[in-house]
């Protein structure tokens, strides 16, 4: 089974719907992430959470919003969806060791492919 | 801020040829470097990581990347091109205090030929 899971793997809505795309990870991870890939533009980041009470805000979160409702899930939802917010979107986690200086490796899930008409 | 430039969006080699993918960063502080790579309709798979250790790290499927501070480079190589090394490669960068967070560069899409 895979460690880090997303749901839907592709997803097609319309302007204006509201949208819920799932994370969930068996890593035992305390720090999760939202990306979203565009062509050209690499991966830029959403939102990030290191526990249930801590989230915050990437480069580009306007227009999103998250829930991390436990250690393992973290949602990623789009409240009115728009079209320029087509895109491929990816979870990933990273262990929190507490070490000064310490900068822990992200594991990705497979993504998830998003088409706002 | 911490930034990526990847030169060269798409790469053309030929199976048997050395690969060759650039990266360059820009850190303010000593930086962590990550290569990661994209097969089709996959995530995100670590290649290989700098975290200030050894220069020269080696990664898996016999990929390498060599860390030179005065160049402000981290260029990804291997040997001998395969055909199963065609994807997308990613370099990221993140620095200590920065919650690790990372910053991608814009990818290279690397081709294998016959």
């Amino acid at each position: 089974d895979a460690d880090v899971t997303q749901t839907p793997r592709n997803r097609i809505t319309k302007t204006g719907k509201r949208i819920m795309l799932e994370c969930s990870q068996t890593k035992g991870h305390d720090r999760m992430y939202w990306y979203r890939q565009d062509p050209g533009l690499g991966l830029r980041l959403i939102y990030y959470s290191f526990d249930v009470k801590d989230i915050n805000k990437g480069e580009i979160s306007d227009g999103y919003s998250v829930s991390r409702q436990a250690q393992a899930k973290f949602s990623l939802s789009l409240e009115s969806a728009i079209p320029n917010q087509t895109a491929l979107y990816f979870c990933a986690t990273s262990a929190a060791r507490g070490l000064a200086g310490v900068v822990d490796t992200q594991y990705f899930g497979p993504g998830t492919r998003l088409t706002v008409l | 801020a911490q930034s990526v430039t990847q030169l060269g969006s798409h790469v053309s080699v030929s199976e048997g040829a050395l690969v060759l993918l650039r990266c360059n960063y820009s850190s303010s502080v000593p930086p962590y470097l990550f290569w990661y790579v994209q097969y089709p309709n996959q995530g995100l798979q670590l290649l290989l990581k700098y975290t200030s250790a050894a220069t020269l790290v080696k990664g898996i499927n016999g990929f390498e990347a060599e860390f030179k501070k005065s160049e402000t480079s981290f260029h990804l190589t291997k040997p001998s091109a395969h055909m199963s090394d065609a994807a997308e490669y990613f370099c990221a960068v993140t620095e200590a205090g920065t919650a690790s967070k990372l910053t991608f560069g814009t990818g290279t899409r690397l081709q294998v030929t016959l």
